[in-house]
Order: C-alpha cells, then structure tokens, then sequence
C-alpha cells in the first residue's frame, strides 16, 4: 500500500524556519519525481517544489524561491522541505505528493502556523 | 502562470443524478489537466490524469473530456461517497496550477 506520512508542521514564530519531512512507503521511492504542495486556509491549492528522481533537478516557485530548499534522501525512503524566513501567509496544511506531471497520491499533510 | 477557473462553485444534486463540472484554463494546456476528489480530513485522491484517464480503481461512473482550455468531468449516477470537492489542476505550464474547486453536494 503506498503511504506518504508527512512529519515536522507545528507553530512557528514569524521568521523561524521549519524542516518537514515525508516518509514514502509501499513503492519504488527512488523511480518517482516527489513534490510538496500546500493549502493556506480558505485559499485553493498551491504548487511548491518538486525535486527529482536523484535529486539533481528541483524546482520551486518563484514567490518562495530563496527561502525554501528541497531535498531527498532515496536510502530512507524520505523527502524534506526546508522553509527559512517564515511568514504568516506560510501558514498552511503542507502536502508530500507522490510525482510531478502528474502527480497520483498524496499524503495527509502536516499544519504548520506562523504566528 | 495559468489560471484556472472552475465552474459552478458548488452544485447540489440528487442520489442518481448525473453531475457536469467544468474548469477552464487561462491559457492552453493541451491534455495536462487532472482532477482530484477531496474530502474534509483526508488526502486529495486522484481520479483522472492526462484529461481523460482514469486512475487505477476509479468507478467508471466518473469520466472526463476537453482539451487546450475548456474541461468537463462527469459524474453519472451520483452516489452518497461522491459528496465532496472536486479540483482541476493543469501541469503543462510550471507552476502547476489549481482550481479553486466545486463542492458537490448530494
């Protein structure tokens, strides 16, 4: 079954930085591009960053560009996301998605709260 | 960065009635449009990708058509579990992009 159990939301102080993690399961992890994407309250969906097969090619979108950094790490089955210089408007539930064009499963998210 | 607009924001509609969602690009996208189903307290889950395909053990009551800007997904006999948000979300043009949804309510 696959699974993608995102870790390391809470509450952060504007300014703070936060490193979320993603442990995939129950497939081939290193075969898949991995994405994160989050949801602000209230706002639609909002794509972030998306990393690679072997990690050599990330993206990440402009409006965060500079403050976030995107990794794995393909012995442990695990992903991160990095996120300096937080701000209120960062407050969201932060989604570890399973590939990039498209993407086909999500995990369930972990909030994270600047305030 | 595409916009994508979704159509009608929420619909309301019977057990067994057939539903017509529709999400509009504001730029051509080909046939890299998906649609996802979520529901309040879990992950989105995929229905169809690449416009038109269904994901693995989707019912086949769920179909999907369009091309460029103008999509449609279809829910024919509308069932109980079927009550949730329904999202497009292109991924030919980077940022992938979403829409903001239609709540379907049964």
């Amino acid at each position: 079954e696959v699974q993608l159990v995102e870790s390391g939301g809470g509450l952060v102080q504007p300014g703070g930085s936060l490193r979320l993690s993603c442990a995939a399961s129950g497939f081939t992890f290193r075969n898949y591009w991995m994405s994160w994407v989050r949801q602000a309250p209230g706002k639609r969906l909002e794509w972030v960053a998306t990393v690679k097969t072997d990690g050599n090619e990330k993206y990440s979108v402009d409006s965060m560009k500079g403050r976030l950094t995107i990794s794995r790490d393909n012995a442990k089955n695990l992903v991160y996301l990095q996120v300096n210089s937080l701000r209120a408007d960062d407050t969201a539930v932060y989604y570890c998605a399973r590939g990039f064009r498209p993407v086909d499963f999500w995990g369930r998210g972990t909030l994270v709260t600047v305030s | 960065e595409v916009l994508m607009t979704q159509s009608p924001a929420t619909l309301s509609v019977s057990l067994g009635d057939r539903a017509t969602l529709s999400c509009r690009a504001s730029q051509n996208v080909t046939s890299d449009l998906l649609w996802f189903q979520q529901k309040p307290g879990l992950p989105p889950r995929l229905l169809i990708h690449g416009t038109s395909t269904r994901a693995t053990n989707v019912p086949a009551r769920f179909s999907a058509s369009g091309s460029g800007t103008t999509f449609t997904l279809t829910i024919s006999s509308l069932q109980s579990e079927d009550s949730a948000i329904y999202c497009c979300q292109q991924y030919n043009n980077w940022p992938p992009t979403f829409g903001q949804g239609t709540k379907v309510e049964i």
